[in-house]
């Protein structure tokens, strides 16, 4: 199916340990991005990249790691899980034209609980 | 940095009533604005959008004008329906190292009820 898709879309995981959420989109859109949903934040940029091997940290990477070896795959691992990071993840895409213009394609978000 | 600010939620509102969801931007510029909106339990997904000063966008009977002069994109339908209920995000348009990222408010939570 043609769009952009995150898995798991639940995950429960304990303090301390490695995980991992995917996103994967069809559309060889240039641009991805993650972002953090929490109340009373809204939504923090994470991480984004502009192509394949080119990623550049948001407002709260810490704690984040990401890679982008292909233009399709864009996944977000947590080194060691920290209670703090218990949010709803989404990861979004945008086209190979980005500019000032461009509409942003989100996925239906991961909720990653820590305990 | 520029940045979005918009009304604190959750909004409750009667079926057919007016809505007005206030935003204002903080920018260096003149940045593309947009509404974005999250249905429950959905990712978020453009609502509209303007990409210069007294720009309109609209989509589904929801309206905003891109305001130089207040440095506002408040957001407005006329008669809302159940179905409008969602979260509501402004967001605006940042440029960052190699390339431009959307830089979302805080959202607003809109409950229309019958």
């Amino acid at each position: 199916d043609a769009g952009i898709t995150q898995s798991p879309r639940y995950k429960i995981t304990e303090t301390g340990r490695q995980v991992t959420l995917m996103c994967h989109q069809t559309w060889s859109h240039s641009y991805m991005f993650w972002y953090r949903q929490d109340l009373g934040h809204g939504l923090r940029l994470i991480y984004y990249s502009a192509a394949a091997d080119i990623t550049d940290k948001g407002e709260v990477p810490d704690g984040y790691v990401v890679s982008r070896s292909k233009t399709e795959n864009f996944p977000l691992t947590l080194e060691s899980a920290t209670r703090s990071q218990t949010s709803v993840y989404f990861c979004a895409s945008s086209p190979p034209e980005a500019d000032m213009n461009t509409e942003a394609f989100f996925g239906q978000g991961t909720r990653l609980t820590v305990v | 940095g520029d940045s979005v600010t918009q009304m604190e939620g959750p909004v409750t509102l009667s079926e057919e009533a007016f809505l007005t969801i206030n935003c204002t931007y903080t920018a260096t510029g003149y940045p593309s604005l947009f509404w974005y909106v999250q249905y429950p339990g959905e990712g978020l997904q453009l609502l509209l959008k303007a990409t210069k000063a007294d720009d309109k966008g609209s989509n589904k009977g929801f309206e905003a004008t891109y305001r130089k002069e207040t440095t506002s994109f408040h957001l407005e339908k006329g008669s809302v329906q159940v179905s409008d209920s969602a979260v509501y995000f402004c967001a605006l348009i940042l440029e960052v190292n190699s390339g431009y990222a959307l830089n979302f408010g805080k959202g607003t939570s809109l409950l229309v009820t019958p």
